[in-house]
């Protein structure tokens, strides 16, 4: 079991470039989360899914899209990269309804160049 | 807008000196008050969930206490493992599938 994976670990963009944040789950949650941390700040949620085929947008989406490809994946994209998204992305999931804590995964370290 | 604010930012202790922090919300509606413990270069872990006003939930040396605006998290007698940061986030009725963070207060345990 090992709970919520991401890759890459780390990852160097140049401005423009695009690349896609993979995220999957084996706790068979429902739901599942992006958020970018910046240094000194809390998580920033940026598209959560409530279930298999709906996306939603949180509070910080511009610039990225997501995909929720099955139960267990949720993909974020980075279209055309940007210093500002200099961040670490967080993927998390939870079973939703009443049950609402989430578990997250290890990170990836994104620096745009 | 709902708002989550901890204090303090960062917090110094010594071993076995017992302290709390704070977590102070602005929400109509409060779902649910969740607390997770950060360590460097990983991801959140989850500690507790509070529903209630007057609700208590421990474990080990840590308590989770809440009221209509506030929760503390009180740490009694800490070791140096405790040190982390310590995320609140709450979930409310009208966006029951977002949560919203505070900043966080990073823990230093001396021994």
């Amino acid at each position: 079991n090992a709970g919520v994976t991401q890759t890459p670990k780390f990852q160097v963009l140049k401005t423009g470039q695009s690349m896609t944040l993979q995220c999957a789950q084996d706790m068979n949650h429902n739901s599942m989360y992006w958020y970018r941390q910046d240094p000194g700040m809390g998580l920033r949620l940026i598209y959560y899914s409530a279930s298999e085929g709906t996306t939603d947008k949180g509070e910080v989406p511009n610039g990225y899209n997501v995909s929720r490809l099955n139960k267990r994946e949720f993909s974020l994209r980075l279209e055309s990269a940007a210093p500002s998204q200099t961040s670490v992305y967080f993927c998390a999931s939870s079973y939703g309804g009443k049950e609402e804590t989430q578990y997250f995964g290890p990170g990836t370290r994104l620096l745009v160049l | 807008e709902d708002q989550v604010t901890q204090s303090p930012e960062a917090l110094r202790l010594q071993e076995g000196e017992s302290s709390s922090l704070n977590c102070s919300y602005t929400v109509s509606g409060l779902r649910g008050l969740f607390w997770y413990r950060q360590d460097p270069g990983k991801g959140p872990e989850f500690l507790f969930t509070l529903y209630s006003a007057g609700e208590e939930k421990e474990k080990e040396r840590l308590k989770a206490t809440l009221t209509k605006k506030e929760s503390f998290l009180h740490i009694t007698a800490p070791k140096p493992e405790d040190s982390a940061t310590y995320l609140c986030a709450v979930r409310t009725n009208h966006n029951a599938g977002k949560s919203t963070f505070g900043d966080g207060t990073t823990l230093t345990v001396k021994p």
